[in-house]
């Protein structure tokens, strides 16, 4: 059973349309839940950690929040340079040493001029 | 500042023969993982290290070994490579301190024939 499912799977979006991709987990004892961007071939880029219920963060046109179940990364009037994979991913107290991740499988973003 | 560098890029193997994979940090970073990505799977750890001398097994370490000779270096050595290793594989590094994100190599892409 996935602990951190992404959804949707794909979104295709026009410029400026805004939207949110959904990241929900079943881990006990977060310790930490991750946000990154991963473009074709490259290797993710860090993006956001929060830490607790009630907590948001932004970066120009991304927000993410993070409720007890679930953290929403909303993107506020995209444009074509926001395209990419964006991944969620949980630490976990009783999971891997050395902060160890369990990513989802991610959504792959689409923006359209 | 390069960041987290992986070596190589590309690789094709014969099943059986070993090989390592290196990565390399000059951040001073304390943790370093190993991941490897599939297709329509997430990301999923391999072994991590949380500073040099002290490795340990993630997820899904059979088939891989690791060692942590220095603060820098983290290789990954596959000791007899199977088709069911063909995958993207990520070196990561970060901080100590669950507050920090994870820092990715651009990955090393290895085919298994």
């Amino acid at each position: 059973e996935d602990q951190v499912t992404q959804s949707p799977e794909a979104l295709r979006l026009q410029e400026g349309e805004s939207s949110s991709l959904n990241c929900s987990y079943t881990v006990s004892g977060l310790r930490g839940l991750f946000w990154y961007r991963q473009d074709p071939g490259k290797g993710p880029e860090f993006l956001f950690t929060l830490y607790s219920a009630g907590e948001e963060k932004e970066k120009e046109r991304l927000k993410a929040t993070l409720t007890k179940k679930e953290s929403f990364l909303h993107i506020t009037a995209p444009k074509p340079e926001d395209s990419a994979t964006y991944l969620c991913a949980v630490s976990m107290y009783s999971g891997g040493g050395a902060d160890g991740l369990t990513f989802g499988k991610g959504t792959h973003l689409i923006i359209q001029p | 500042n390069a960041g987290v560098t992986q070596t190589p890029k590309f690789q094709v193997l014969k099943t059986g023969q070993s090989m390592t994979l290196q990565c390399a940090q000059d951040m001073n970073h304390e943790y370093m993982s190993w991941y490897r990505q599939d297709p329509g799977m997430g990301l999923r750890l391999i072994h991590y290290s949380v500073g040099a001398g002290i490795t340990d097994q993630g997820e899904v370490p059979n088939g891989y070994n690791v060692s942590r000779s220095t603060t820098e270096d983290f290789p990954l050595r596959l000791l007899s490579a199977a088709p069911s290793q063909t995958s993207v594989y990520f070196c990561a590094s970060k901080r100590d301190g669950s507050g920090y994100g994870y820092t990715f190599g651009s990955g090393t892409r290895l085919t298994v024939v």
